[in-house]
């Protein structure tokens, strides 16, 4: 069975410019959950997403947005970037009401 | 404020040895922890959770043991193998919280 999937793999962006990144729950997870993680720390956790509507948010700024689709997809929108944006983006998914979460192989974004 | 921190930032063990890797919490309210293995370049793996209802859990080739007490747990590795070569997170959640709370981690390095 096909795990968590993000794409891009890499990105590359100027200061200023959005972003959208996209992920694939595992088949049968309906939870979606975004964090950042910046070289040499933990991840932070941004937003999570079950069945559409938004169940959690981090202590991120309003550039920073997602949506989930039916299908249990989701998207990550960062508006305005900055350079402290560059990170690696994580996304995991979780069955409905469960606490482990299995994480993705992120996206790179690079800010310039 | 919450954390999760680790105790030591680098662990180098010789094959074959048990690797301890510590971290500590301070939220009383958690009760829900979990460790992850990140690859270079890759997304976290989860290796094994346990809730605070239990002091130890057992996967294949790892432990975990949760002190509750003095709000500290371990992930302990078996006969460590240069491929147990990673960074290690713990991470913690507590009831009515969706995101999980990570700690900077702990770069295991096996000598062969």
């Amino acid at each position: 069975d096909a795990g968590v999937t993000q794409s891009p793999t890499h990105l590359i962006k100027t200061r200023g410019q959005h972003v959208t990144l996209r992920c694939s729950p595992i088949s049968g997870h309906k939870s979606v959950s975004w964090y950042q993680q910046v070289l040499g720390q933990g991840p932070q956790f941004i937003f999570q997403y079950y069945e559409k509507e938004e169940r959690g948010r981090g202590n991120f700024p309003d550039r920073f947005s997602a949506r989930q689709f039916p299908n249990y997809s989701s998207e990550l929108n960062v508006n305005a970037l900055l350079l402290g944006d560059s990170a690696l983006y994580l996304c995991a998914s979780s069955l409905s009401g469960a606490k482990t979460q299995y994480f993705g192989p992120g996206t790179r974004l690079l800010v310039l | 404020g919450e954390s999760v921190g680790l105790h030591l930032p680098t662990l180098s063990v010789q094959e074959g040895d048990n690797s301890i890797i510590n971290c500590a919490y301070s939220n009383s309210a958690s009760d829900y922890f979990i460790w992850y293995k990140q690859e270079s370049g890759k997304g976290p793996q989860f290796i094994i959770d346990i809730r605070s209802n239990m002091d130890k859990r057992q996967g294949q080739r790892v432990t975990v043991l949760l002190n509750k007490t003095v709000k500290h747990l371990s992930l302990q590795i078996a006969a460590t193998q240069p491929g147990d070569s990673a960074v290690y997170f713990c991470a913690e959640s507590y009831t009515g919280r969706r995101a999980l709370t990570f700690g900077s981690g702990t770069r295991l390095q096996v000598q062969p």
